[in-house]
């Protein structure tokens, strides 16, 4: 049984970068995707980004083009997602979650991760 | 991007009601949906996926139905546990993955 455990709170200024880690147990790391999920304080749920361990290939939203890298090391079952020139609408709780690689649903998620970007 | 309509966006009802989520694609998806829930302080849950598959252990009170563009979520008996946001997720676009804007049941 596959769990997912984050790594703990972070406060940011803007303009700089954050880097929130989701470490995997459980089954074989290099046979899922994980994808990474924000959801703003009382708003929804946004998609950011997957990677695929094997090839490690990683996709990401049209959104976060350019700000946002994921990446994930087989070697300790721990994927990243970095993002980067952060600015005060980025405040919120990160997640990271397996995603099916058949349909693509998110199962299980990690205990989320509370950004907050501040001056 | 896909966009994905949930309606109402919140609502309240008494316990054994009958509460239904409406969740309207701005393109035909198919039946590439998935449903969660999530409560107050917690990660969401999946409940059910490709429109009306229940996940394992998901109590048979919880259903959803629909393809194309028009899809019901439905709790059959609302229970007090049930209180949360309900999330519906399109995968129709594997390179842009997107989320209804939820919907918040109370109990009256």
């Amino acid at each position: 049984q596959v769990q997912l455990v984050q790594s703990g709170a972070e406060v940011k200024k803007p303009g700089s970068s954050v880097k929130v880690s989701c470490k995997a147990s459980g089954g074989t790391f290099s046979s899922y995707t994980i994808a990474w999920v924000r959801q703003a304080p009382g708003q929804g749920l946004e998609w950011m980004g997957r990677i695929i361990p094997i090839p490690g290939i990683a996709n990401y939203a049209q959104k976060f083009q350019g700000r946002v890298t994921i990446t994930a090391d087989k070697s300790t079952s721990t994927a990243y997602m970095e993002l980067s020139s952060l600015r005060s609408e980025d405040t919120a709780m990160y997640y990271c979650a397996r995603e099916d690689y058949t349909r693509h649903w998110f199962d299980p998620w990690g205990q989320g991760t509370l950004v907050t970007v501040s001056s | 991007d896909i966009q994905m309509t949930q309606s109402p966006s919140s609502l309240s009802a008494s316990v054994g009601d009958r509460v239904t989520i409406t969740c309207q694609a701005s393109q035909d998806i198919s039946n590439y949906l998935n449903w969660y829930q999530q409560k107050p302080g917690r990660a969401p849950k999946l409940l059910i996926y490709d429109a009306s598959n229940l996940e394992t252990g998901v109590p048979s009170r919880f259903s959803g139905s629909g393809s194309g563009t028009d899809f019901t979520f439905t709790i059959s008996s609302l229970q007090p546990e049930d209180i949360a946001t309900y999330y519906c997720q399109q995968y129709d676009n594997l390179l842009a993955l997107t989320f209804g804007g939820g919907t918040k049941v109370e109990i009256k």
